[in-house]
């Protein structure tokens, strides 16, 4: 019953690094999506995708791409962290929003630090 | 102006009272209406959906109204362990997003 599994969970970077951030979902989900949470600011959406080879841009998609080759995984990209990005990273998945009662099930998320 | 917004509180009541939160929301196409409750340090998980016609789930009520584009959750009898922050979470029906409020921090003390 793993659910949603991010990884890494913690990350120290440097600025100008890069990294990627690994979700998997085992639950056939077609939608995923991945925020990020600043103190005060709630959870704002970077990238979403609606199935296998699709993404779109949430609200702060700037500077981190993101990839769907498969079903299962969702990757966020940061091509070079900035102290900006410093924040905590949470994936998540979900069915179909046809579905009125679906839910989104959350990794344990990322802290991502870039110093 | 944020498309969710919520009051950030924090809201400190004693065991026992009863809270209340609402959210409002500024997309009339906005569908699908839940309350999400996040520990310190940890995931958000689904507390509870939110009909048109109201719902309840034990000391939880939920509201809708359309109309004023907003939403609620009342907390009644609340209890050491119902301290959180809740968020309010809006998905949009012409889109696949889910949108969520910064959240309400309660803090009930003994």
């Amino acid at each position: 019953n793993a659910g949603v599994t991010q990884t890494p969970k913690f990350r120290v970077l440097k600025t100008g690094q890069s990294m990627t951030l690994l979700c998997a979902q085992d639950m056939n989900h077609e939608y995923m999506y991945w925020y990020r949470q600043d103190p005060g600011m709630g959870l704002r959406l970077i990238h979403y995708s609606v199935g296998e080879g699709t993404t779109a841009k949430g609200e702060v998609p700037d500077g981190y791409n993101v990839s769907r080759l498969k079903k299962q995984n969702f990757l966020l990209g940061l091509e070079s962290a900035a102290p900006s990005q410093t924040s905590v990273y949470f994936c998540a998945s979900s069915y179909p929003h046809a579905l009125m009662n679906t839910e989104a099930f959350f990794g344990q998320g990322t802290r991502l630090t870039v110093v | 102006r944020k498309e969710v917004e919520q009051d950030p509180g924090p809201f400190n009541v004693p065991e026992g009272a009863t809270v209340a939160f609402n959210c409002t929301y500024s997309n009339s196409a906005s569908q699908s209406f839940f309350w999400y409750r996040q520990d310190c340090r940890k995931e958000p998980k689904l507390l509870m959906s939110v009909y048109s016609s109201g719902n309840e789930d034990g000391r939880f009520t939920a509201q809708l109204n359309r109309a004023s584009q907003y939403i609620s959750l009342l907390i009644r009898d609340s209890k050491l362990s119902d301290s959180a922050t809740y968020l309010c979470v809006v998905i949009h029906s012409s889109a696949s997003k889910i949108i969520f409020g910064s959240g309400t921090r309660l803090s009930i003390r003994p």
